[in-house]
């Protein structure tokens, strides 16, 4: 089965600030992979499939990039409404993993 | 609008079964791959099962195989989870998710949850 790690667990930023989340998955994947946001108390919402492409109504601040193995999410200036989890999934083979999360919150 | 609404949640002790449901709506429900995904308290997403628009193909996270069965009424409209022998691990929101395709399972659309909730 293929293993979905993230990075950092969590991290504290300022408002206008660049914000990379790093994602790795155990075996190659393609560009088969997904990140969604999920706010406090909210449901998930997708952000990005295909590694790189936006899903319609995200604002294009967000960003994904990487294939195979290594993915990035990037947020080039973080805004208050931003504060969330994020969660990479791979959709390439079963199970279908998510990441454990990436914590974002306000410095 | 495209709609999920998840039910069947409720309180069970160990070793009981439950089915939820998710009645969709507004989109063509046949042509969409369908997924669970659960979190448990204070934790992150985990992708519990899916299976195609046909549903001839299913397929199950390790954790629940061969407790756990997905299926779906097209005619209906509905997705469904049987849940059995139940453990507390189990103890989570369980949402229902649409595919982005019949054989895609990156999830464009979700429900606001159901939760289980296992204990003796």
């Amino acid at each position: 089965d293929i293993q979905m790690t993230q990075s950092p667990s969590s991290l504290s930023a300022s408002v206008g600030d660049r914000v990379t989340i790093t994602c790795r998955a155990s075996q190659g994947i393609d560009y088969y992979l997904a990140w969604y946001q999920q706010k406090p108390g909210k449901v998930p919402n997708l952000l990005i499939y295909a590694a790189s492409i936006l899903q319609s109504g995200v604002p294009s601040r967000f960003s994904g990039s990487g294939s195979g193995t290594d993915f990035t999410l990037t947020i080039s200036s973080l805004q208050p409404e931003d504060v969330a989890t994020y969660f990479c999934q791979n959709y390439h083979s079963a199970p279908f993993t998510f990441g454990p999360g990436t914590k974002v919150d306000l410095k | 609008e495209v709609q999920l609404l998840e039910s069947g949640g409720g309180l069970v002790q160990p070793g009981e079964s439950l089915r939820l449901s998710c009645a969709a709506s507004g989109f063509a429900f046949s042509s969409f791959a369908m997924n669970w995904v659960r979190q448990a308290p204070g934790k992150g997403l985990a992708w519990v099962s899916a299976l195609t628009g046909s549903g001839s193909r299913t397929y199950y996270a390790d954790s629940v195989k061969g407790r756990f069965t997905i299926s779906r009424d097209n005619s209906e409209n509905t997705l469904y989870l049987q849940m059995n022998s139940l453990r507390a691990e189990d103890t989570a929101i369980y949402y229902c998710a649409k595919g982005r395709g019949s054989g895609t399972y990156y999830m464009d659309v979700w429900g606001k949850g159901t939760t289980v909730t296992v204990s003796s």
